[in-house]
Formats: structure tokens, C-alpha cells, sequence
């Protein structure tokens, strides 16, 4: 069954560096999206991505996120400068068409600790 | 901005009993769906309904898609042990976005 894949699976970055956060979607999806959840909280959306460009993004994605597909397979998430407040799972998903037609599918996360 | 609140919050249960959880907002959403999450991984996608109304059933799990379309309700018959997580409802409506619930966490007794 086919599944979005991410890595690493844990992350471990001091304060005030970058990281990447790779993800490979699904491959006939045509939708990308990162959500983060901070431990014990909900799932909260970041951005979705749509025909290479950024299609909606959320308050918390801010100057300091970026996003890429930089080839046929790879959806990155850049965060410039990471902050304490940083640490949490983040999660890639992918679907065929918008959430509200297509069901969205879930990487199993990349855990980020911020020291 | 939108929010989706469960309830309960957590639940105890023997196994065989039956469970039943559900996930209301102040705004009407168009897509509402069904995750599980278990420690560690990221959610699963358990059922979507698209439809006011629509009742859908994927094994021993039934989901409902409220008529005002502002709530949707989880049913799990005859519970398993692992059937234990966190169970997130999410929806959305003219969006990109999914707005997840407040999530109920279910723990199994043998």
C-alpha cells in the first residue's frame, strides 16, 4: 500500500540553526501538506501546497518556514532559525485533490527537539 | 477562527464494550473525518464523510455526518484492545486546511 514516507524520524538541532524536514508523497498525489503537533495537543495545519506553489498557509507559518519540491518526489520543510517553541512532530501528508474531495494521508512524523 | 471540540476527552473501557465519541464546531464544515493516532505515529485515516447525513461504516467503526453539519459522531462496537490511541475528528470547508479536534484518548481493559 502506498504510504508517505519521512525522515528523519527524529531530529535533534540547537537552538538558532536550520533544519530540513524531508517527506516523499504519495505518487499520483497532487496535494502536500505539513501539520505539526506539539506533544499532548492537536494536529495543527501549517501550509499546503498545490502545482508548486504554497495555496494556504496558517499563522504559525511565518518568515521563518519555507517549503520546496525541489524534484519529482521530495516535499522539504525549511525552518530557518529554530526556537524552543520549534519542538514538536511534524507531519507530511499528501492526497489527490483537496482535503474536502480526496482523503489526506499521513507520513509518521518527524520528531524535532529544539535544545 | 474554527474549532472542533470532543468529548470525552479520555474513556476507560472493558473490552467488548461499546464506545462512542463525538466532535461538534460553531461553523459548519463540508468534509468531516475520522483519525486514529497511536504513540509515536502519525494519524490514521479511519473514515471521511462528505455528505450532511451520510452514515458510513468501515468494520466494527461507524461515523456520522451531522444534518446541521456542525458535528459527527465515532462509534466503535465489541472494542478490542487495540483499538486503544487517540481518536482526532477533523474537517473542512472551502479549504486546503484541516481543523482537528481536541482528540479522545481511548484506553482498553482486558
Amino acid at each position: 500500500e502506498p504510504e508517505v514516507t519521512q525522515t528523519p524520524s527524529h531530529q535533534v538541532t540547537q537552538m538558532g540553526q536550520e533544519v530540513i524536514l524531508r517527506c516523499v508523497p504519495i505518487s499520483n498525489h497532487l496535494y502536500f501538506y505539513w501539520y505539526r503537533q506539539i506533544l499532548g495537543q492537536k494536529v495543527e495545519f501549517l501550509v499546503s501546497f498545490y502545482n508548486n506553489e504554497i495555496s494556504e498557509k496558517s499563522e504559525i507559518f511565518d518568515d521563518q518556514f519555507s517549503v520546496e519540491r525541489p524534484d519529482g518526489s521530495n516535499f522539504t520543510l525549511k525552518i530557518r532559525s529554530t526556537k524552543l517553541e520549534d519542538s514538536a512532530m511534524y507531519f507530511c501528508a499528501s492526497s489527490e485533490a483537496r482535503p474536502d474531495r480526496a482523503e489526506a494521508f499521513f507520513g509518521q512524523g518527524t520528531r524535532l527537539t529544539v535544545v | 477562527g474554527q474549532q472542533l471540540n470532543q468529548s470525552p476527552q479520555s474513556m476507560f473501557i472493558q473490552e467488548g464494550e461499546d464506545v462512542s465519541m463525538n466532535c461538534t464546531s460553531s461553523s459548519i464544515f463540508n468534509t468531516w473525518l475520522w483519525y486514529k493516532q497511536e504513540p509515536g505515529e502519525g494519524p490514521v485515516l479511519l473514515i471521511a464523510l462528505y455528505k450532511a447525513g451520510e452514515l458510513t461504516s468501515n468494520g466494527r467503526l461507524t461515523a456520522q455526518f451531522g444534518i446541521t453539519r456542525k458535528d459527527s459522531f465515532l462509534n466503535i462496537s465489541a472494542s478490542i484492545p487495540s483499538d486503544v490511541g487517540i481518536y482526532f475528528c477533523a474537517g473542512t470547508y472551502n479549504t486546503d486546511k484541516l481543523i482537528f479536534g481536541t482528540g479522545t484518548r481511548l484506553q482498553v481493559f482486558p
